[in-house]
């Protein structure tokens, strides 16, 4: 079985400051990863997934993330935090090959931004 | 991107009383759709898998017989939530597989909020 873990269930960072979200995956094998931004009284919305390839990958609203198998982690980063930025975000696992199998999540992370 | 729409966004019902919620992908077919459920300040819990012209596939402790879900066509996933309890209450958010897309990649709907009264 497959699980995600998110330190910090609250993160608060300074407007202008660097954003650091971490998430750390137990499987067996590496899986597919995700990050999802939700918006008050909305659904999820796709920041970034790491399938194959480079690393470090590159989403919207300028946030990345870097697959390091060795930490088995996913942390999420943004160079600089705008308000805007203030939601809850989820980090999520799906096995690999498993196209029909649905996600587990992280239990999120509410990211404060101070003015 | 792909967009997936669930309706409605929000009900408020009675206790006893069932209660249809809708999700449609817009621009994609989808063979496959996925019904999770979050509680206040939670995470999302995968209820069940819908597949196009077969029965669902629920989650350990869901109760198949008290979520109904049907997955009649392509574009459209339902989830009745039968003799809704206050327990019920909860934001349902489904999402929908898009298996034609180079990166078969998952998009969810905004979500729908139930309230039993």
């Amino acid at each position: 079985a497959q699980s995600v873990t998110q330190l910090g269930s609250h993160v608060s960072v300074s407007e202008g400051a660097l954003v650091l979200l971490r998430c750390n995956y137990s499987s067996s094998v590496p899986p597919y990863l995700f990050w999802y931004v939700q918006y008050p009284n909305q659904g999820l919305q796709l920041l970034l997934k790491y399938t194959t390839g480079a690393t470090l990958v590159k989403g919207i609203n300028g946030f990345e993330a870097e697959f390091k198998k060795s930490e088995t982690s996913f942390h999420l980063t943004k160079p600089s935090a705008h308000m805007s930025d203030a939601a809850e975000y989820f980090c999520a696992v799906r096995k690999r090959g498993g196209g029909a199998d649905g996600l587990t999540f992280g239990k999120g992370t509410h990211l404060i931004i101070q003015p | 991107g792909a967009v997936v729409s669930q309706h409605p966004s929000w009900v408020i019902c009675k206790s006893g009383t069932s209660v249809k919620i809708e999700c449609r992908s817009l621009d994609f077919q989808a063979t496959t759709m996925f019904w999770y459920r979050q509680f206040p300040k939670q995470s999302l819990m995968l209820m069940a898998t819908s597949n196009e012209g077969s029965k669902a596939t629920y989650e350990q402790g869901v109760e198949k017989d008290k979520f109904l879900i049907n997955h009649a066509s392509l574009t459209l996933s339902t989830l009745t939530v039968t003799s809704a309890h206050p327990e019920d209450s909860s934001f349902y958010i489904c999402s929908a597989r898009d298996s034609g897309a180079l990166t078969d990649t998952q998009y969810f709907g905004p979500g729908t909020r139930l309230t039993v009264l």
